[in-house]
C-alpha cells in the first residue's frame, strides 16, 4: 500500500544552519504530497503541499520539490530560526481519495 | 470562526471505563477524520467519514466506534478503554478529495491506567 518514509531524527541545529528533511514515498498513480508542522502542544497544521510531478510547494521560507523519478518530497529551508523548533510531517494523499498517510516525524530543535 | 474544536483537552480513564471524545468543525467541509498520535509512529487514521451519513475503518479502528452526528460533529467512542489506547487524538476535517488540505483540531491527550 502507499507508505512514506521520512528522515529519523531528532536534528538539533543552530539559528541560521540549513535544514533539509527527506522524505521518499511508495505510491501507485499520482498522489498529492505534503508537508505538516506540528509546534508544541498544537494540533498538526499544512506548511506546504504539491499535487503534481515537479511542483514546488513553499511557505514561510520552506520549500519542497515533487521529484516522482526519485518518489521524494525533501524539505530545504535556507537559515532557520528558534521559531522553526517542532515535528515535521510528510504525507502523502492518493489520486482520488481523502485519506492521509503520515511519515513518522521529525523533530527539529533550532538553538540561538 | 473556530476551525476545528475538540474536548476535552485531557483525559485520564481507567482500564475497562468508557468515554467519548467530540469534535466539531465549522468550515463546512463534508469529511472528517479521527488518528492517534504515538511517539514515532507518526499519525495513524482510525475511523474516517468521506460525508455526512457514512463512515469507515482506517488503519486501527479496534477498540473504538464512531458517530457523524450531523455535517459539523464527528465522535469517537472508547467502549472499554486498555492502556494500549493510551494516546493524543486528532480531529480533521477536509472539504475535497486527492489534493484537499487537512485542518487539524488541537488535540486529546488520553490516559488509560
Amino acid at each position: 500500500g502507499d507508505s512514506v518514509t521520512q528522515m529519523e531524527g531528532p536534528v538539533t541545529l543552530s539559528e541560521e544552519a540549513f535544514l533539509t528533511i527527506n522524505c521518499t514515498y511508495t505510491a501507485t498513480g499520482y498522489p498529492s504530497l505534503f508537508w505538516y508542522v506540528q509546534y508544541p502542544g498544537e494540533g498538526l497544521q499544512l506548511l506546504l503541499k504539491a499535487t503534481k510531478a515537479d511542483d514546488k510547494g513553499s511557505n514561510k521560507g520552506f520549500e519542497a520539490t515533487y521529484r516522482k523519478e526519485t518518489t521524494s518530497f525533501h524539505l530545504e529551508k535556507g537559515s532557520v530560526q528558534v521559531s522553526d523548533s517542532a515535528v515535521y510531517f510528510c504525507a502523502l494523499s492518493p489520486d482520488n481519495d481523502y485519506k492521509l498517510s503520515f511519515g513518522a516525524g521529525t523533530t527539529v530543535t533550532v538553538r540561538a | 470562526n473556530a476551525g476545528v474544536t475538540q474536548t476535552p483537552k485531557f483525559q485520564v480513564l481507567k482500564t475497562g471505563q468508557s468515554m467519548t471524545l467530540q469534535c466539531a468543525q465549522d468550515m463546512n467541509h463534508n469529511s472528517m477524520y479521527w488518528y492517534r498520535q504515538d511517539p514515532g509512529m507518526g499519525l495513524r487514521l482510525i475511523y474516517y467519514s468521506a460525508s455526512e451519513g457514512t463512515t469507515d475503518k482506517g488503519e486501527v479502528p479496534n477498540g473504538y466506534n464512531v458517530s457523524r452526528l450531523n455535517k459539523r460533529e464527528f465522535s469517537l467512542r472508547l467502549e472499554s478503554a486498555a492502556p494500549s489506547q493510551t494516546s493524543v487524538y486528532f480531529c480533521a476535517s477536509s472539504d475535497r478529495r486527492g489534493g484537499g488540505e487537512q485542518y487539524f483540531g488541537p488535540g486529546t491527550r488520553l490516559t488509560v491506567t
